[in-house]
């Protein structure tokens, strides 16, 4: 079945880069995504990218995808304290129109 | 430009109480709407979605229901609450060309 796995935490230095990574099941999706949440707030789009794409930048996040391994990740220059969220990756659906499936997020957490 | 709406903001409520939760989208015609629910801040349950009016269709089984009296309206609703319907509750619009979902602020619902 359609799968989007990511880890639960990850901290970082402020300044480091964060690198967040997921795997996802469906080879067929069209296409992957990342969204932020900060405490209490909704979903923000960050990103997406088109399954036949390798890379995609915009300012300080780059995403990678490698599809012979279903990896997909999002790496954010620069943390700063404003990045710290839960990020979620997702995948297009094939099983049903319009749907994405989502991963269970990763709290970024940063440190001084 | 678009923009999502959902209200309340909060809401507690008793056990066997009922419930309606309100999603608008205003600044785009006939979008796919989405109802999420995500538990403890952590991973999204999608719930109902809709492709037009008066189509809903129920991903998980349950005591809520949706509907879609209008075509950027969307309305959760319950006849009587349970303990386990608490949870932060999502809206979401789609327009279907990249399957790319934008989220409302959410509602935070307490059953006691």
């Amino acid at each position: 079945g359609e799968d989007v796995e990511q880890s639960l935490f990850l901290s970082v230095r402020e300044g480091d880069s964060s690198v967040i990574n997921c795997t996802y099941t469906d080879s067929s999706s069209t296409y992957l995504y990342w969204y932020k949440q900060e405490p209490g707030a909704g979903l923000q789009l960050l990103t997406y990218i088109f399954s036949n794409m390798d890379m995609k930048q915009d300012q300080r996040l780059t995403v990678l995808l490698n599809k012979k391994d279903k990896h997909l990740s999002l790496r954010i220059a620069d943390t700063q304290t404003g990045d710290s969220a839960i990020y979620f990756c997702a995948e297009s659906s094939r099983s049903s129109a319009s749907k994405i499936i989502f991963g269970s997020g990763t709290r970024l957490s940063i440190r001084p | 430009s678009q923009t999502i709406h959902q209200w309340p903001v909060t809401l507690v409520q008793p056990v066997g109480s009922p419930l309606s939760l309100e999603c608008t989208v205003e600044g785009t015609s006939n979008p796919n709407l989405y109802w999420y629910r995500q538990a403890a801040g952590r991973g999204l349950q999608l719930l109902f979605y809709s492709v037009g009016i008066g189509q809903i269709s129920s991903e998980v089984p349950q005591n809520l229901s949706a509907s879609r009296p209008q075509d950027r309206q969307f309305i959760l609703s319950s006849k009587k609450l349970l303990l386990s319907d608490s949870g932060f509750y999502l809206c979401a619009w789609g327009t279907g060309l990249t399957d790319t979902q934008y989220f409302g602020p959410g509602t935070r619902l307490t059953v006691l």
